[in-house]
């Protein structure tokens, strides 16, 4: 199984400031690692996909990058919305796994 | 716009047999290349993906569950169900139900479902 580790896995950031979140995987998995934004109470939600290609209707501040074994997922000017928490995920290789998640905090 | 809802207990005792329905709208089960999946989340813990299958029936399954998960569809209701059996505390969780396309790309809104007595 291929183990996805994030770091940090909590950051305490202003508005306006970049966040950057980075996740390591055990194996070369290509570009083949995606990012979730999952709020309280609601169903993740697909920020990234494939490492870097956006998702219509996610602001352009989200943006991601890597190739192999490292990913980063970038928020380019935090806005409150944006406090949650963010996991990534690969499906490279079966079982698919996730990151443990990384918790943003709106200072 | 392809939506997806689970349904169910939301209480299984021990030892029993958590059963989920996921019914799709707006899509067709049997869309080429799309597969169909249960992930959950455990109360203070990350994402887990359970398993996915195919509208042929062709199913994969995470390992760490994989004696205990059986994956099911119905094209003729559009709907795909998940089974998990001999259940403990540790299944209490979300669980949702996924459209995949390489990615989950599209999520119900998840159903909460606690293991106890």
């Amino acid at each position: 199984e291929i183990v996805l580790t994030q770091s940090p896995e909590f950051q305490s950031v202003t508005p306006k400031e970049k966040v950057t979140i980075t996740c390591r995987a055990s194996q070369n998995i290509g570009n083949s690692l995606h990012w979730y934004q999952k709020k309280p109470d609601q169903s993740p939600k697909l920020v990234i996909k494939y490492t870097s290609q956006s998702i219509s209707g996610v602001p352009s501040r989200f943006s991601g990058a890597g190739s192999g074994t490292e990913f980063t997922l970038t928020i380019n000017g935090l806005e409150a919305e944006d406090a949650a928490a963010y996991y990534c995920h690969q499906s490279s290789t079966l079982p698919w796994t996730f990151g443990q998640g990384t918790e943003v905090e709106i200072k | 716009q392809l939506q997806l809802q689970e349904s169910g207990p939301r209480l299984v005792k021990p030892s029993e047999t958590l059963s989920l329905t996921c019914t799709v709208s707006g899509g067709s089960i049997d869309t080429p290349n799309y597969y169909w999946g249960w992930l959950r989340q455990p109360p203070g813990k990350g994402l887990e993906w359970i398993g996915s299958i195919y509208f042929s029936s062709t199913a994969y399954y995470n390992p760490s569950l994989n004696s205990r998960v059986a994956l099911s569809i119905d094209t003729s209701k559009n709907q795909f169900s998940l089974s998990l059996s001999s259940v403990t505390a540790a299944d209490t969780a979300v669980y949702w139900c996924a459209s995949l396309l390489g990615v989950i790309d599209h999520w119900g809104q998840g159903i909460p479902v606690a293991v106890s007595s």
